[in-house]
């Protein structure tokens, strides 16, 4: 069974960047195919795609934020990780990191961390 | 804005059906069979209940069924029961430069 737990800063000042780690539980991020992705839900609202990476390394964004997002993977620690730099209040959000076997098809997800953006 | 509209909310009584919908365009929901949908109980994460359209993963009950038509997909639950009540998102794939989209969420209540 897939488990993913996320980790990071619960506060980041506006401006700043903010940086999470999914650590990967069950199963090498390496093997098989699959999307290792990023969603986000601000409080009381609907949930919003971020990017993902994929199994061999190449990364997908969503063009709102592709130009503040960097997503990447550390398959030594079985880990991936998220960078949204020059943050605003509007970030401030529960952050998910998940696992597309497919495309959409997000089967495992984190249980979410709240990140909060605030001097 | 959501790319994809969903109604705010629906509501049903138990044994009934009901029927969320998810509106898109040519671009994402009408282009492709790469619908997905998602349960959500407060403060939990979601839960992916259909997939590729119409398609149950295993262990999701087959009280849940979607379907689609030109821009539209739709996710019908039969036989509502209380523990049905949670906020239901359906997700499209949009191409290889917008990629994936969610619609805004519908909240459905159990009366």
């Amino acid at each position: 069974q897939v488990q993913l737990q996320e980790s990071g800063p619960g506060l980041v000042k506006p401006s700043q960047t903010l940086s999470l780690t999914c650590t990967v539980s069950g199963g090498s991020i390496s093997s098989g195919s699959y999307y290792w992705s990023w969603i986000r839900q601000p409080a009381g609202k609907g949930l919003e795609w971020i990017g993902r990476i994929y199994t061999s390394g190449s990364t997908n964004y969503n063009p709102s934020l592709k130009s503040r997002v960097t997503i990447s993977v550390d398959t030594s620690k079985n880990q991936f990780s998220l960078k949204l730099s020059s943050v605003t209040a509007a970030d401030t959000a529960v952050y998910y990191c998940a696992r597309e076997g497919e495309l959409v098809v997000v089967d495992y997800w984190g249980q979410g961390t709240l990140v909060t953006v605030s001097s | 804005q959501s790319a994809l509209t969903q109604p705010a909310s629906v509501s049903g009584s138990p044994g009934q059906s009901i029927t969320i919908s998810c509106t898109g365009t040519s671009s994402d929901v009408g282009s492709y069979n790469l619908v997905s949908w998602y349960q959500q109980h407060p403060g939990k994460a979601p839960k992916l209940m259909i997939y590729e359209v119409s398609k149950r993963p295993s262990g999701v009950s087959n009280r849940f069924s979607g379907s689609k038509s030109g821009n539209t997909a739709s996710l019908t639950i039969s036989g509502l029961q209380a523990e049905d009540e949670a906020d239901y998102y359906c997700c499209s794939y949009a191409g290889s430069s917008t990629f994936e989209v969610f619609g805004g969420g519908t909240k459905l209540t159990v009366l």
